[in-house]
């Protein structure tokens, strides 16, 4: 049973839009990543946020921007949406600072429909 | 430069018999493997991860995986194939550097009654 929920489960959306996605992390993780899964690919690491800092980041533009909040809750926003956003946006999280030590705790996603 | 790459997208077993699903991985560094399950329509979950203890790793579900430096590879293992273990699976590695996963492609796993 998972303790990270993410809402909503699925999404359409026009382009050009922006749109917000939550995660609701397991209680005491501090550390909340999001990934972005297209359809038949492997996730791709957007952020990674510790302790409300953003502490990573992969080869997404600016308009995919993050936050954390202290009750372990975080929020994806996507500015200017194109048709290539359309994907599954997972949400993970973690105890500690480093990921490795107890793996993440992954949500079951939103599935985000561009038009 | 690291990278994941996961041998065959779909596999497909009779049940009862031997899965073995590939990774290979490109690392200058030690890295970090893991192995992560896709149920439809739900998020990853965690079978198993090799942090440079011992190299032969037991999981859940009765799946292990052997960490091979020479081979640079990390293949997924389990004796017996059962019907629930069809699902899509993710090799991954981390590096604590930038501090972020790199999944391959996935390899999704069909069991045959």
């Amino acid at each position: 049973e998972t303790g990270v929920t993410q809402s909503p489960t699925h999404l359409i959306k026009t382009r050009g839009q922006q749109v917000t996605l939550r995660c609701s992390s397991q209680s005491g993780h501090n550390t909340v990543s999001w990934y972005q899964q297209a359809l038949g690919q492997g996730p791709q690491f957007i952020f990674q946020y510790y302790r409300e800092e953003e502490n990573g980041r992969g080869n997404f533009p600016p308009r995919f921007s993050g936050l954390q909040f202290p009750n372990y809750s975080s929020e994806l926003n996507v500015n200017a949406l194109e048709l290539d956003d359309s994907a599954l946006y997972l949400c993970a999280s973690s105890l500690g600072e480093v990921v490795t030590e107890d793996g993440y705790t992954f949500g079951s996603g939103t599935r985000l429909t561009v038009v | 430069a690291q990278s994941v790459t996961q041998l065959g997208s779909h596999v497909s077993v009779s049940e009862g018999a031997l899965v073995l699903l590939r990774c290979n991985y490109s690392s200058s560094v030690p890295p970090y493997l893991f192995w992560y399950v896709q149920y439809p329509n739900q998020g990853l979950q965690l079978l198993l991860k090799y942090t440079s203890a011992a190299t032969l790793v037991k999981g859940i579900n009765g799946f292990e995986a052997e960490f091979k430096k020479s081979e640079t590879s990390f293949h997924l293992t389990k004796p017996s194939a059962h019907m629930s273990d069809a699902a899509e699976y993710f090799c991954a590695v981390h590096l604590n550097t930038g501090n972020q996963f790199y999944f391959g492609t996935g390899t999704s796993l069909t069991v045959i009654p």
